[in-house]
């Protein structure tokens, strides 16, 4: 089946700095890439729909200069988490859409950030 | 019996009985859910899906059923085993599943041997 591969799997850093995840889709190509936070005991939170070629969409109240999404390639999408500080401490997940083969959503193993 | 955690409520059941999970979902305009189970440190994992034009579609050991009149979705899982200890997520979309998941606050399965 389709995977999603994610990168890293855990990051630690400090506040202020900057932190990159990356998400890529081993076997198909994915033009639509979705980004989820999840804080501990939480479900899942959609922040942003990551689109190739063009801006990303961002749900509301996610702030789109902290949290930077780049579509470059119909294979990788990344998130940035800039200027960091402990409050951003999450699970992020990315996932692909379901698809007309698979319907099913597939999703990355997850990047625990922990901001210290 | 069922309790409620920090945020996820909690599920308690005992090997080999029949576990029950109820979702209430928020968008009558869904066509298309599932039902995701997830381990602790680790992305969502597929367990079955649903489409708005069934009410009940059965896998190996889960079936879920839906009822659209109000809004509602549940897994039933038997002969519940300790490997199904886990968070279990309801999510649903619009478009037959081509668009963004909305997820469920979320169900904590505790099996007990």
């Amino acid at each position: 089946g389709a995977v999603v591969s994610q990168h890293p799997s855990w990051v630690i850093c400090k506040s202020g700095t900057s932190v990159k995840i990356e998400c890529r889709s081993l076997d198909f190509q994915a033009t639509t890439m979705f980004w989820y936070r999840q804080f501990p005991k939480q479900s899942l939170m959609l922040m942003a729909t990551s689109n190739e070629g063009s801006k990303a969409t961002y749900e509301q109240g996610v702030e789109k200069d902290k949290f930077l999404i780049n579509h470059a390639s119909l294979t990788l999408s990344t998130l940035t988490v800039t200027s960091a500080h402990p409050e951003d401490s999450s699970f992020y997940i990315c996932s692909a859409p379901p698809s007309m083969v698979n319907t099913e959503a597939f999703f990355g193993q997850g990047t625990r950030l922990t901001v210290v | 019996g069922e309790s409620v955690g920090l945020h996820l409520p909690t599920l308690s059941v005992q090997e080999g009985d029949n576990s029950i999970i109820n979702c209430a979902y928020s968008n009558s305009a869904s066509d298309y859910f599932i039902w995701y189970k997830q381990e602790s440190g680790k992305g969502p994992q597929f367990i079955i899906d649903i489409r708005s034009n069934m009410d009940k579609r059965q896998g190996q050991r889960v079936t879920v059923l839906l009822n659209k009149t109000v809004k509602h979705l549940s897994l039933q899982i038997a002969a519940t085993q300790p490997g199904d200890s886990a968070v279990y997520f309801c999510a649903e979309t619009l478009g037959g599943g081509y668009n963004k998941l909305i997820f469920g606050a979320g169900t904590r399965l505790a099996v007990h041997p």
